[in-house]
């Protein structure tokens, strides 16, 4: 079946201080992740996905097929970065993907 | 360009009753997905339209329907409400290539008494 986990509900750190949110996946064939992020007072939006290995207000994520994780990182934490940060895997179906699969999300709270 | 738009934001219906929600998406998406949002249970995937033709659907029972229509606005309708429908219930679309992402609404707040 196909599932996102993400471990940590609550993710607490220092501003300055490394961040890595975790994300495992469950899914057999050739998956589709991405990181959406929710701003407090603002909609869920898109931060990053995996076919674009881009960088994104300093976030990266790898895919890691061998360990089935997409984790987000950031070397340097801001407390702008405070929100609630989703992982999802896309069960793309004949041309779309609007199925996406979410984890329950972690809430990262980035201290002064 | 206009983000999503859902309509109506809140809504406070009684067990019974029926409902219905409303989206319009972003200029040119033709795809519309519905997710319904709670604290026990996350983000739930309930249906997804393309060209008006339901093209995924969800685990949810089959109280929970959706449309779309020419112009790409989709709505979606709950009937015989019971508690456990009270929901955030949100509504993105996407231009429905692969890898593209979702763009999503900010939600209709469905509170069942």
């Amino acid at each position: 079946a196909q599932r996102v986990t993400q471990p940590e509900k609550l993710l607490s750190v220092f501003k300055g201080a490394p961040v890595e949110l975790k994300c495992n996946y469950s899914y057999s064939g050739s998956p589709e992740l991405f990181w959406y992020v929710q701003y407090s007072r603002q909609r869920l939006q898109l931060l990053l996905r995996h076919i674009s290995r881009e960088s994104i207000k300093g976030f990266t994520a790898d895919l890691n097929k061998g360990e089935t994780s997409f984790h987000l990182k950031k070397p340097f934490a801001q407390e702008e970065d405070s929100a609630m940060y989703y992982c999802a895997l896309s069960g793309y179906y004949g041309g779309s993907q609007g199925n996406l699969i979410f984890g329950k999300g972690t809430k990262l709270s980035v201290k002064p | 360009k206009a983000g999503v738009t859902q309509t109506p934001r809140y809504l406070i219906k009684t067990r019974g009753q029926q409902v219905t929600l409303s989206c319009s998406p972003i200029s040119g998406h033709r795809s519309v997905s519905w997710y319904q949002q709670t604290p026990g249970q996350g983000l739930q995937f309930l249906f997804e339209y393309f060209s008006e033709t339901q093209r995924n659907k969800g685990n949810f029972p089959g109280r929970f329907s959706g449309r779309q229509f020419s112009n790409s606005r989709s709505e979606m309708n709950v009937s015989t409400l019971e508690l456990g429908d009270s929901a955030l219930y949100l509504c993105a679309s996407s231009l429905a290539q692969r890898g593209s992402p979702l763009h999503f609404g900010n939600g209709t707040r469905l509170t069942v008494t």
